[in-house]
């Protein structure tokens, strides 16, 4: 079946480290991969996304790359800000029926330290 | 504010009692979701609806649970005789289809139940 697994949390890092949080996939056909965060007390808001094998999804210093060889998604950030302490979840979205439906990793919790 | 608003933001109530969430999702989408989300997982797929229909439904809708889009706006779920493991995060969702799957899901920020 369609699943996705992240690496378990908490994530406790200093500020200005480098970020990976890893993610893998499993899925029929050709998913679209994305990454969603959720900060404290607010909803999910999505971070990046990638369409296509080899793709690469970037936004507010954050990548993640499509790499349907090794089926990951792995997050990345070159160096980490106290503001980006929050949970961040992997998805895929794969058809279903009469729609796209979102598969979720468990999140991982980030806590970054000043 | 153009987003997703829920309502209400938290709800506590007696086990048994029938509970009520709106959402309003972003005006030009046609689709909408529902997730439950507990603590430390991520969101797990309640329902779908494309404009008023309802076009899926998870297994973990029990009978209690019911949702409407009566006229493909706004949204309601009800939870009739509320139960502790009801206790969760409910989030709705909005879409405008965007092609192969690659559509952008618009969450609002939850309604929190707590079932004592």
């Amino acid at each position: 079946g369609n699943s996705v697994t992240q690496m378990e949390g908490p994530v406790t890092l200093s500020e200005e480290a480098f970020l990976t949080i890893n993610c893998t996939y499993t899925a029929t056909g050709y998913p679209s991969l994305f990454w969603y965060v959720q900060y404290p007390g607010e909803g999910l808001q999505l971070l990046l996304k990638a369409t296509k094998a080899d793709d690469k999804g970037s936004n507010k210093g954050f990548e993640a790359t499509y790499r349907k060889e090794t089926t990951s998604f792995h997050l990345e950030k070159g160096s980490v800000q106290v503001s980006d302490s929050a949970v961040y979840f992997c998805a895929l979205s794969v058809p279903m029926d009469s729609n796209y439906q979102l598969i979720w990793g468990a999140g991982t919790k980030l806590i970054i330290k000043p | 504010d153009t987003g997703v608003s829920q309502d209400p933001r938290h709800k506590i109530t007696k086990r048994g009692q029938n509970v009520t969430f709106r959402c309003d999702p972003i005006s030009e989408h046609n689709r909408l979701y529902w997730y439950r989300q507990t603590l430390g997982q991520g969101p797990e797929f309640l329902t779908y609806f494309q404009n008023e229909a309802q076009l899926e439904k998870s297994r973990l809708l029990s009978d209690r649970f019911s949702a409407e889009r009566p006229k493909g706006s706004f949204s309601t779920l009800e939870i009739q005789r509320t139960e502790q493991g009801d206790s969760a995060m409910y989030l709705c969702a909005s879409s405008r289809p965007q092609g192969r799957g690659n559509t952008e899901a618009f969450f609002g920020q939850g309604t929190r139940l707590t079932v004592v």
